[in-house]
């Protein structure tokens, strides 16, 4: 089955500083998206992306789909300690079809 | 718009026991999902629901657990009997057709004894 590996599995960073992560699928995907889950929470929606190439922002967060259509990042630029939490990346082979994760990227922001 | 609403959020039950979650999803989302996360595992998927029929079960552990969907605003998995292993966050999520964008609940934590 389809399979996505995003890596690093966990980072420690000083606030203010650039983050980056990276998820890579054993095959093509439509669509990817990038989720944040909170502590105690479920996962919520950051960034969709829909077509190869594309390059979208959401404040301080940069994701791309890549041009393979078989990788994504997402980038956070000058983190804050609210920026803590597990990201998680998902991809999609059709519509209507059931998001594949990733095993998620935990985030510590030290102040 | 209220969001997806999960029951219980915490269920604490001993090995042998019955155990029921409970899912609303999104009013006029036809799609709904449930999916499991452990540590070790991450998030997995165990069924999805289309128009409250079961699309994809392979996600299911065992013959242990169960779905229904009875009608658009309503789904239960069930655990019967509930093992140690079972112990986990179960996440219920909807979205409409043509929309990726899942839209998670709460979830609620399971701990068996």
């Amino acid at each position: 089955g389809q399979q996505l590996n995003q890596s690093p599995q966990s980072m420690f960073i000083q606030e203010g500083e650039d983050v980056s992560m990276n998820c890579t699928s054993s095959s093509i995907f439509n669509t990817w998206l990038w989720y944040k889950q909170d502590p105690g929470e479920g996962p919520v929606l950051l960034i969709a992306l829909y077509k190869a190439g594309e390059l979208t922002s959401n404040g301080r967060l940069t994701a791309q789909f890549g041009i393979t259509r078989k990788d994504s990042f997402l980038n956070i630029s000058a983190s804050i300690p609210s920026d803590v939490g597990i990201y998680f990346c998902a991809g999609q082979a059709q519509a209507g079809t059931a998001l594949i994760f990733g095993k998620g990227t935990t985030l510590s922001v030290s102040s | 718009d209220a969001g997806v609403i999960q029951s219980p959020r915490h269920e604490v039950t001993e090995m042998g026991q019955e155990v029921t979650l409970r899912c609303k999803p999104i009013s006029g989302h036809d799609y709904l999902f449930w999916y499991r996360q452990t540590m070790m595992r991450g998030l997995e998927l165990l069924i999805y629901f289309n128009n409250n029929v079961p699309i994809d079960d392979s996600g299911m552990p065992e013959d242990r657990f169960s779905a229904k969907m009875p009608n658009a605003s309503f789904s239960t998995l069930k655990i019967q009997p509930s093992e140690p292993r079972d112990s986990a966050v179960y996440f219920c999520a909807s979205t409409q057709r043509g929309r990726e964008t899942q839209y998670f609940g709460p979830g609620t934590r399971l701990l068996v004894l």
